[in-house]
């Protein structure tokens, strides 16, 4: 079975500075892919960033990346410059070759950017 | 940018009544999903679908749950006789194929309110 674990319920950053947002995963499979959403107030699931099991460099889209350390199953997501608009709750999620082809998710962190 | 749509955005009912949430996923995705976040927790998955049937399911999907695609473009979600537990977003998603690394793209949510 596979878990995917957000340790940090809630953070606050202050505007312009980086944050990192954990995730830890478990799964026995060594086909899997990586992927953050962002979800604001409105509710929608936006995509950030993926990250493969194959992947040997970090992956980056803007301002987001992705610091994949694949011994100890984690897949931190870096924000860097924060801003305002970036306080969101931030999800984990899975998605392993040979466990169906469902997305599996974290508890989610709920970020705040203070001014 | 073609973009999954869902309706209604809210529906409200009373407990007992059948709803049907509708999506239209991407024209050319293959496989649809739908997921379902009670308010303040994670994203679950319900039921994956393809070639026109169920390809997995999760145990939250039971007998009161069905899908359906009635026409080649609609992908919707029934639940026969709401519970209060119902309440929650629900989001379909589609994607081109069941390859790990694709990227599943989500509708903006449906939130069901059960009276």
């Amino acid at each position: 079975a596979q878990k995917i674990t957000q340790t940090q319920p809630g953070m606050f950053v202050q505007e312009k500075e980086a944050v990192t947002l954990d995730c830890t995963y478990d799964t026995s499979d060594q086909s899997y892919g990586l992927f953050w959403y962002k979800q604001p107030s409105s509710g929608e699931m936006i995509f950030l960033i993926y990250q493969g099991s194959y992947d040997e460099q970090n992956a980056t889209e803007g301002r987001y990346s992705l610091n994949f350390q694949k011994a100890r199953k984690s897949a931190n997501l870096v924000i860097s410059a924060s801003q305002l608009g970036d306080s969101a709750m931030y999800f984990c999620a899975m998605r392993a070759n040979n466990a169906g082809n469902m997305l599996t998710f974290g508890g989610g962190t709920r970020l705040m950017v203070k001014p | 940018e073609p973009e999954v749509t869902q309706t209604p955005s809210h529906q409200v009912t009373q407990m007992g009544q059948e709803v049907i949430l509708r999506c239209v996923p991407i024209s050319n995705h293959l496989y649809f999903y739908w997921y379902r976040q009670i308010l303040g927790q994670k994203v679950e998955f319900l039921v994956s679908f393809y070639n026109n049937e169920i390809s997995e399911k999760s145990e939250i999907f039971d007998d009161q749950f069905s899908v359906e695609r009635p026409d080649g473009s609609n992908f919707t979600l029934k639940i026969r006789s709401t519970k209060l537990e119902d309440s929650a977003m629900y989001f379909c998603a589609s994607c081109q194929d069941r390859a790990f690394y694709n990227e599943q793209f989500f509708g903006p949510g449906t939130r069901l309110t059960v009276l």
